[in-house]
C-alpha cells in the first residue's frame, strides 16, 4: 500500500511570507503528527489530529497552525516565516497510540531566506 | 513526562560486525510503546521496529532486534551483520499509550546516533 506523502518535497520562501504544507497518510490511519527537525533543536512535536480534530500540540508558537480534512489529509501552516523556521518538516501517520505503527513520509525541507 | 537518551552521538562499526545503539527512557506510565527508527541522508524516517511495554519477548525485524531491559528502562537496538547500506542516524522514540492517554500520542525522541558502517 502507497506510504505517507509530503508535498512539496523542498520549498524556498523569504522571510515574512507564509507557506503551507501537504500530508497524505496511509490509507485507513487516521491520525497524523507533525514534527520539526532541526540541527539544533532535533525532533519537536508541533501536533496531532485525528479525525479532523487537533488533539495534542507542542511548544510552538502560534504562526504554527494545522488542519486535518475528511479524508485524514492534512495540512500546515506557518505564518510571517522566520530564519529560524528553517527545517525539515516530518508528517507520521498512524492508526492510534493502542497501535504499534508510526510511519513517517520523506518530509519537506523548508528553507527560509 | 517522556524523556529519551540516546547516549552515543557517533559510531564507527566495521562492515559485518553487529552494532548496538543505546537508548534509554523515562516514563511513569506504564502503557507505553518503544520505536527505533532509522534517518538516512535523504530525510525520511524509516521505521524499523516496536516494542511494546507489555510485550514478553523482544521484538525481532529481520537483523534488527531491540534488547528490552524494562526494570533498567532500557531499549537498546541490535543490528547483526550490519551493510554499508546501514550508515545512516538511528532515533529512539517513545509513545506513551493506554485509555489514560487518549489523544496523547505524539512520539518523544532521542537525540540519535549516526552510524557509520566501515567497509
Amino acid at each position: 500500500k502507497a506510504g505517507v506523502t509530503q508535498t512539496p518535497r523542498y520549498l524556498i520562501k523569504t522571510r515574512g511570507q507564509q507557506v503551507t504544507l501537504s500530508c497524505s497518510p496511509i490509507s485507513g490511519h487516521r491520525s497524523v503528527s507533525w514534527y520539526q527537525q532541526t540541527p539544533g533543536q532535533g525532533l519537536q512535536f508541533l501536533f496531532e489530529y485525528f479525525s479532523e480534530t487537533q488533539r495534542n500540540k507542542g511548544n510552538f508558537p502560534g504562526r504554527f497552525s494545522g488542519r486535518q480534512f475528511s479524508n485524514s489529509r492534512s495540512e500546515m501552516n506557518v505564518s510571517t516565516l522566520e530564519l529560524g523556521d528553517s527545517a525539515l518538516y516530518l508528517c507520521a501517520s498512524s492508526l492510534g497510540a493502542a497501535f504499534t505503527e508510526a510511519f513517517f513520509g520523506q518530509g519537506t525541507r523548508l528553507t527560509v531566506v | 513526562a517522556q524523556k529519551i537518551t540516546q547516549t552515543q552521538p557517533g559510531m564507527f562499526v566495521q562492515e559485518k560486525e553487529a552494532v548496538t545503539l543505546d537508548c534509554t527512557y523515562d516514563t511513569s506510565d506504564p502503557s507505553y510503546g518503544l520505536f527505533w527508527y532509522k534517518q538516512p541522508s535523504s530525510g525520511e524516517m524509516i521505521f524499523l521496529i516496536y516494542q511494546g511495554s507489555y510485550d514478553q519477548q523482544n521484538a525481532t525485524e529481520g537483523r534488527y532486534s531491540l534488547n528490552f531491559q524494562k526494570a533498567r528502562k532500557s531499549a537498546n537496538l541490535v543490528i547483526s551483520a550490519s551493510q554499508l547500506g546501514d550508515s545512516a542516524m538511528y532515533f529512539c522514540a517513545m509513545r506513551v499509550s493506554g485509555v489514560s492517554n487518549f489523544g496523547n500520542e505524539k512520539l518523544t525522541f532521542g537525540t540519535g546516533t549516526r552510524l557509520t558502517i566501515i567497509p
